[in-house]
Protein backbone atom coordinates (compact mmCIF):
# COMPACT_ATOMS: atom_id res chain seq x y z
CA UNK A 1 0.00 0.00 0.00
CA UNK A 2 0.73 3.43 -0.11
CA UNK A 3 3.36 4.96 2.64
CA UNK A 4 3.63 8.99 3.33
CA UNK A 5 6.11 10.49 4.96
CA UNK A 6 5.90 13.68 6.08
CA UNK A 7 8.95 16.20 7.48
CA UNK A 8 9.86 18.25 9.91
CA UNK A 9 7.41 17.04 12.74
CA UNK A 10 7.30 20.30 14.23
CA UNK A 11 8.16 23.50 12.46
CA UNK A 12 9.01 26.96 14.21
CA UNK A 13 9.74 30.46 12.44
CA UNK A 14 9.30 34.14 12.66
CA UNK A 15 6.11 36.20 11.46
CA UNK A 16 7.16 36.98 7.85
CA UNK A 17 9.58 34.36 7.30
CA UNK A 18 8.84 31.39 4.44
CA UNK A 19 8.06 27.71 5.59
CA UNK A 20 8.24 24.64 3.79
CA UNK A 21 7.07 21.36 4.71
CA UNK A 22 8.15 18.14 2.47
CA UNK A 23 6.43 15.08 2.11
CA UNK A 24 7.62 11.66 0.51
CA UNK A 25 5.14 8.73 -0.91
CA UNK A 26 5.86 5.34 -2.04
CA UNK A 27 3.59 4.36 -4.88
CA UNK A 28 3.80 5.70 -8.19
CA UNK A 29 0.24 5.33 -9.19
CA UNK A 30 -0.64 8.09 -6.77
CA UNK A 31 -2.01 10.88 -9.00
CA UNK A 32 -3.98 13.39 -6.54
CA UNK A 33 -2.40 15.26 -3.11
CA UNK A 34 -3.75 17.42 -0.88
CA UNK A 35 -2.71 19.34 2.03
CA UNK A 36 -4.73 19.93 4.94
CA UNK A 37 -4.61 22.44 7.74
CA UNK A 38 -5.70 21.03 10.89
CA UNK A 39 -6.33 24.01 13.97
CA UNK A 40 -6.64 23.06 17.74
CA UNK A 41 -9.74 21.12 18.28
CA UNK A 42 -11.22 21.41 15.26
CA UNK A 43 -11.47 19.04 11.85
CA UNK A 44 -9.05 18.87 8.75
CA UNK A 45 -9.74 22.15 5.92
CA UNK A 46 -8.14 21.41 2.29
CA UNK A 47 -6.06 24.53 1.97
CA UNK A 48 -5.02 23.29 -1.78
CA UNK A 49 -4.17 20.21 -3.62
CA UNK A 50 -2.68 19.48 -6.91
CA UNK A 51 -2.61 16.33 -9.30
CA UNK A 52 0.17 14.43 -11.07
CA UNK A 53 -0.31 16.24 -14.57
CA UNK A 54 0.66 19.56 -12.73
CA UNK A 55 3.75 20.45 -10.94
CA UNK A 56 3.38 23.38 -9.42
CA UNK A 57 0.05 25.17 -8.15
CA UNK A 58 -0.15 28.32 -5.97
CA UNK A 59 -3.01 30.35 -4.09
CA UNK A 60 -1.79 33.56 -2.56
CA UNK A 61 0.83 32.47 0.05
CA UNK A 62 0.34 29.14 -0.27
CA UNK A 63 2.14 26.84 -3.25
CA UNK A 64 2.43 23.45 -3.61
CA UNK A 65 5.11 21.43 -6.13
CA UNK A 66 5.30 17.67 -6.97
CA UNK A 67 8.22 15.82 -8.30
CA UNK A 68 6.59 12.70 -9.45
CA UNK A 69 10.23 11.14 -10.47
CA UNK A 70 11.06 11.67 -7.35
CA UNK A 71 8.12 11.11 -5.55
CA UNK A 72 7.74 14.35 -3.47
CA UNK A 73 6.11 17.08 -3.17
CA UNK A 74 6.10 20.53 -0.70
CA UNK A 75 3.74 23.00 0.67
CA UNK A 76 5.31 26.43 0.46
CA UNK A 77 3.83 29.01 2.92
CA UNK A 78 5.38 32.38 2.39
CA UNK A 79 4.69 35.99 4.95
CA UNK A 80 3.90 33.65 7.50
CA UNK A 81 1.68 34.70 9.92
CA UNK A 82 0.66 34.17 13.68
CA UNK A 83 -2.54 32.61 12.31
CA UNK A 84 -0.72 30.39 9.97
CA UNK A 85 -0.39 28.40 13.29
CA UNK A 86 -2.12 24.97 12.92
CA UNK A 87 -1.06 20.76 11.88
CA UNK A 88 -0.57 20.64 8.27
CA UNK A 89 -1.05 16.93 6.95
CA UNK A 90 -0.39 16.04 3.53
CA UNK A 91 -1.87 12.99 1.92
CA UNK A 92 -1.57 10.90 -1.49
CA UNK A 93 -3.99 8.80 -3.18
CA UNK A 94 -5.12 7.70 -6.40
CA UNK A 95 -7.99 9.16 -8.28
CA UNK A 96 -9.91 7.32 -10.92
CA UNK A 97 -11.51 8.57 -14.49
CA UNK A 98 -14.75 7.54 -13.27
CA UNK A 99 -14.58 9.63 -10.84
CA UNK A 100 -14.96 6.81 -8.09
CA UNK A 101 -14.59 7.09 -4.21
CA UNK A 102 -10.44 7.42 -2.96
CA UNK A 103 -8.92 6.57 0.64
CA UNK A 104 -6.05 8.65 1.00
CA UNK A 105 -3.23 8.28 3.35
CA UNK A 106 -1.80 10.87 5.17
CA UNK A 107 1.51 11.91 6.50
CA UNK A 108 1.88 11.79 10.40
CA UNK A 109 1.46 16.12 10.20
CA UNK A 110 3.79 19.21 11.08
CA UNK A 111 3.03 21.65 13.60
CA UNK A 112 3.73 24.72 12.33
CA UNK A 113 4.16 27.60 15.19
CA UNK A 114 4.49 31.03 13.99
CA UNK A 115 6.21 33.81 16.09
CA UNK A 116 4.72 36.82 16.54
CA UNK B 1 -18.23 25.14 -1.31
CA UNK B 2 -19.09 21.44 0.32
CA UNK B 3 -19.67 21.27 4.30
CA UNK B 4 -19.88 18.39 6.49
CA UNK B 5 -21.46 18.85 9.95
CA UNK B 6 -20.22 16.52 12.64
CA UNK B 7 -22.16 16.41 16.11
CA UNK B 8 -21.89 16.76 18.97
CA UNK B 9 -18.76 18.16 19.17
CA UNK B 10 -17.90 17.02 22.22
CA UNK B 11 -19.37 14.13 24.75
CA UNK B 12 -18.65 12.86 27.95
CA UNK B 13 -19.98 9.60 28.87
CA UNK B 14 -20.10 7.07 31.72
CA UNK B 15 -18.17 3.99 30.90
CA UNK B 16 -20.36 1.05 29.40
CA UNK B 17 -22.37 3.87 28.13
CA UNK B 18 -22.99 3.91 24.15
CA UNK B 19 -22.44 7.59 22.22
CA UNK B 20 -23.76 7.88 18.87
CA UNK B 21 -21.47 10.70 16.77
CA UNK B 22 -23.53 12.01 13.69
CA UNK B 23 -21.95 13.10 10.22
CA UNK B 24 -24.35 14.90 7.56
CA UNK B 25 -23.41 16.25 4.08
CA UNK B 26 -24.99 19.34 3.76
CA UNK B 27 -25.10 20.16 0.15
CA UNK B 28 -24.31 17.27 -1.26
CA UNK B 29 -24.61 13.71 -2.10
CA UNK B 30 -22.06 11.82 -0.21
CA UNK B 31 -21.49 8.47 -1.77
CA UNK B 32 -18.59 7.50 0.58
CA UNK B 33 -18.03 8.50 4.15
CA UNK B 34 -14.44 7.67 6.35
CA UNK B 35 -14.55 7.89 10.07
CA UNK B 36 -11.19 8.54 11.82
CA UNK B 37 -9.83 8.45 15.31
CA UNK B 38 -7.01 10.96 16.34
CA UNK B 39 -5.08 10.59 19.48
CA UNK B 40 -3.46 14.04 20.30
CA UNK B 41 -0.25 15.24 18.42
CA UNK B 42 -0.26 12.14 16.01
CA UNK B 43 -2.07 11.53 12.62
CA UNK B 44 -5.26 10.91 11.43
CA UNK B 45 -6.18 7.17 11.94
CA UNK B 46 -8.79 5.73 9.21
CA UNK B 47 -10.95 3.00 11.28
CA UNK B 48 -13.69 2.41 8.51
CA UNK B 49 -14.96 3.81 5.26
CA UNK B 50 -18.77 3.34 4.47
CA UNK B 51 -20.66 3.59 1.19
CA UNK B 52 -24.42 3.99 1.39
CA UNK B 53 -26.65 1.03 1.64
CA UNK B 54 -23.70 -1.19 2.58
CA UNK B 55 -21.80 -2.44 5.45
CA UNK B 56 -18.48 -0.55 6.56
CA UNK B 57 -15.62 -1.50 5.67
CA UNK B 58 -13.77 -1.35 9.15
CA UNK B 59 -9.04 -1.40 8.82
CA UNK B 60 -7.43 -3.78 10.38
CA UNK B 61 -7.27 -3.87 14.48
CA UNK B 62 -10.91 -1.79 14.53
CA UNK B 63 -13.12 -3.70 16.12
CA UNK B 64 -16.69 -3.93 14.18
CA UNK B 65 -18.85 -4.58 17.01
CA UNK B 66 -17.81 -1.49 19.24
CA UNK B 67 -17.74 0.51 16.60
CA UNK B 68 -20.85 0.56 14.96
CA UNK B 69 -21.03 2.22 11.55
CA UNK B 70 -24.50 2.80 9.56
CA UNK B 71 -25.02 5.12 6.61
CA UNK B 72 -28.60 5.21 6.10
CA UNK B 73 -28.70 7.35 3.22
CA UNK B 74 -26.52 9.99 0.77
CA UNK B 75 -26.67 12.69 3.65
CA UNK B 76 -25.74 11.09 7.05
CA UNK B 77 -23.40 8.48 8.14
CA UNK B 78 -23.49 7.49 12.32
CA UNK B 79 -20.48 6.24 14.26
CA UNK B 80 -21.51 4.53 17.37
CA UNK B 81 -19.25 3.27 20.12
CA UNK B 82 -20.84 0.88 22.25
CA UNK B 83 -20.08 -0.09 25.62
CA UNK B 84 -17.39 3.19 25.98
CA UNK B 85 -14.59 2.85 27.94
CA UNK B 86 -11.85 5.41 29.28
CA UNK B 87 -9.13 3.80 26.78
CA UNK B 88 -12.32 4.81 23.79
CA UNK B 89 -12.05 8.75 24.91
CA UNK B 90 -10.22 10.32 21.68
CA UNK B 91 -11.05 12.91 18.73
CA UNK B 92 -13.41 11.13 15.87
CA UNK B 93 -13.19 13.05 12.55
CA UNK B 94 -15.45 12.01 9.86
CA UNK B 95 -15.55 12.67 6.41
CA UNK B 96 -16.89 12.67 3.39
CA UNK B 97 -16.75 12.02 -0.70
CA UNK B 98 -18.73 13.28 -3.29
CA UNK B 99 -20.93 11.74 -5.80
CA UNK B 100 -18.36 12.43 -8.53
CA UNK B 101 -17.07 15.51 -9.31
CA UNK B 102 -13.60 15.52 -8.29
CA UNK B 103 -14.10 14.07 -4.88
CA UNK B 104 -12.40 16.41 -2.81
CA UNK B 105 -12.23 14.95 0.81
CA UNK B 106 -14.27 16.78 3.15
CA UNK B 107 -14.07 16.55 6.80
CA UNK B 108 -16.63 17.43 10.03
CA UNK B 109 -14.99 19.52 12.76
CA UNK B 110 -14.89 16.14 15.22
CA UNK B 111 -16.16 15.04 18.01
CA UNK B 112 -14.12 14.63 21.24
CA UNK B 113 -14.79 11.78 23.22
CA UNK B 114 -14.41 11.56 26.92
CA UNK B 115 -15.89 8.40 28.75
CA UNK B 116 -15.50 9.05 32.23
Amino acid sequence: GENVEQHPSTLSVQEGDSAVIKCTYSDSASNYFPWYKQELGKGPQLIIDIRSNVGEKKDQRIAVTLNKTAKHFSLHITETQPEDSAVYFCAASIQWPSGGSYIPTFGRGTSLIVHP
Amino acid sequence: GAVVSQHPSWVICKSGTSVKIECRSLDFQATTMFWYRQFPKQSLMLMATSNEGSKATYEQGVEKDKFLINHASLTLSTLTVTSAHPEDSSFYICSASSLGGANVLTFGAGSRLTVL
